[in-house]
């Protein structure tokens, strides 16, 4: 089955230890986001690549960074990771970018714990 | 600003219908979305609407007013594994979307 997949689905980390978040999906689409949610929030868009042209929301912290190597690859990279930062990570994946009507299709997270 | 409003929480009865709203205050609109997310899960996609009307898929159906700002997710014999929070989000007009905080069903037997 076409999928998003993410890994790791738990991960813990130390407070200032970096990390990287992966995210792969078997669609093919060209859209690639990348959401933080915190408990009973709405997901919050870090960033988005259609194909390869990066897109940073203008409130995504420079501790947040984001790697495409290619179509099916994603990666989150937190370089100082705050207790703040502590919350779901949310890879989503769409034909059009939103247009059309073209859904998001999530993977299903990397929990993220910052001790 | 660009802002969803939906209530917070809302409970029902397994067997019965629920209806969840979703008024929204963007710039510009170009179709709405509705998402089912389970604790601890990732959100799926369970509807959209561009034209105003009903769209019907199943046991969910979407109704959206544009002229009002206003959509709701009508669920018919409510299943407990219907418990979810429902996430409403709006494409402006600049093609960006913008997610409501979701609405925390609580389906009761």
């Amino acid at each position: 089955d076409a999928m998003v997949i993410q890994n790791p689905r738990y991960q813990v980390t130390q407070f200032g230890k970096p990390v990287t978040l992966s995210c792969s999906q078997t669609l093919n689409h060209n859209v690639m986001y990348w959401y933080q949610q915190k408990s009973s929030q709405a997901p919050k868009l870090l960033f988005h690549y259609y194909d390869k042209d990066f897109n940073n929301e203008a409130d995504t912290p420079d501790n947040f960074q984001s790697r495409r190597p290619n179509t099916s690859f994603c990666f989150l990279d937190i370089r100082s990771p705050g207790l703040g930062d502590a919350a779901m990570y949310l890879c989503a994946t769409s034909r059009e970018g939103g247009t059309g009507g073209s859904p998001l299709h999530f993977g299903n997270g990397t929990r993220l714990t910052v001790t | 600003g660009q802002n969803i409003d939906q209530p917070t929480e809302m409970t029902a009865t397994e067997g019965a219908i629920v209806q969840i709203n979703c008024t929204y205050q963007t710039s510009g609109f170009n179709g709405l979305f509705w998402y089912q997310q389970h604790a601890g899960e990732a959100p799926t996609f369970l509807s959209y609407n561009v034209l105003d009307g009903l769209e019907e898929k199943g046991r969910f159906s979407s109704f959206l007013s544009r002229s009002k700002g206003y959509s709701y997710l009508l669920l018919k014999e409510l299943q407990m594994k219907d418990s979810a929070s429902y996430l409403c989000a709006v494409i402006n007009s600049n093609y960006q979307l913008i997610w409501g905080a979701g609405t925390k069903l609580i389906i009761k037997p």
